[in-house]
């Protein structure tokens, strides 16, 4: 069965940058994009950006250009997300959700999310 | 870039039949037919409802359908149940591989 385990919880103070990793099982990875997307307390869901793990493409939203970057390890099926210049308006959980390389938009499986503190 | 825009709230009795709305622009709802719909309980993770505009995965209930008209798409939930109660969020593809999700809407079965 399809599977994204995401990595625990992380405390950072303002200023650094947190990795968060995603961890595919069940599929092959390269069969389909993975997206992040994050949920700050209390408010809706935010899409962060696309990777292709066919060849590393990715694409950010702008609010996050020059602050995020998402790669792919395909020996390990995982997925990595790193944020940098942590604030504290960036405390949120974190999801990891794939659509197929179809075309489609559909996010069908999702990690559990990692959240994210950001405290001096 | 905004959400797309959708109503913080809507309620309806159990039976009843209620519409949540997603309303964005010419660059992204209205450009293409890859809307998704999702339901989210507390703490959960979202679960997909609607695929592209009006498709139903396997396993979501008949009661649940989508559409679109304009810049406009709509989740309709019918026969409401009290396990229907939660947030629904609208997800629509704006081009240039960038994905925008709506603010969100509370259901409320009373």
């Amino acid at each position: 069965q399809v599977q994204l385990v995401q990595s625990g919880a992380e405390v950072k103070k303002p200023g650094a940058s947190v990795k968060v990793s995603c961890k595919a099982s069940g599929y092959t990875l390269t069969t389909h994009y993975m997206h992040w997307v994050r949920q700050a307390p209390g408010q809706g869901l935010e899409w962060m950006g696309i990777t292709n793990p066919n060849d590393g493409g990715t694409a950010y939203a702008q609010k996050f250009q020059g602050r995020v970057t998402m790669t792919s390890d395909t020996s390990t099926s995982t997925v990595y997300m790193e944020l940098s210049s942590l604030r504290s308006e960036d405390t949120a959980m974190y999801y990891c959700a794939r659509t197929p390389l179809a075309g489609n938009l559909n996010f069908d499986f999702w990690g559990q999310g990692t959240l994210v503190t950001v405290s001096s | 870039q905004s959400a797309l825009t959708q109503p913080a709230s809507v309620s309806g009795s159990p039976g009843q039949s209620i519409t949540i709305s997603c309303t964005g622009t010419s660059s992204d709802v209205g450009s293409y037919n890859l809307v998704s719909w999702y339901q989210q309980y507390p703490d959960k993770a979202p679960k997909l409802m609607i695929s592209e505009v009006s498709k139903r995965p396997s396993g979501v209930s008949d009661r649940f359908s989508g559409s679109k008209s304009g810049n406009t798409a709509s989740l309709t939930i019918s026969g409401l149940q009290a396990e229907d109660e939660g947030d629904y969020y609208c997800c629509s593809y704006a081009g240039s591989s960038t994905v925008i999700f709506g603010g969100g809407t509370k259901l409320t079965v009373l």
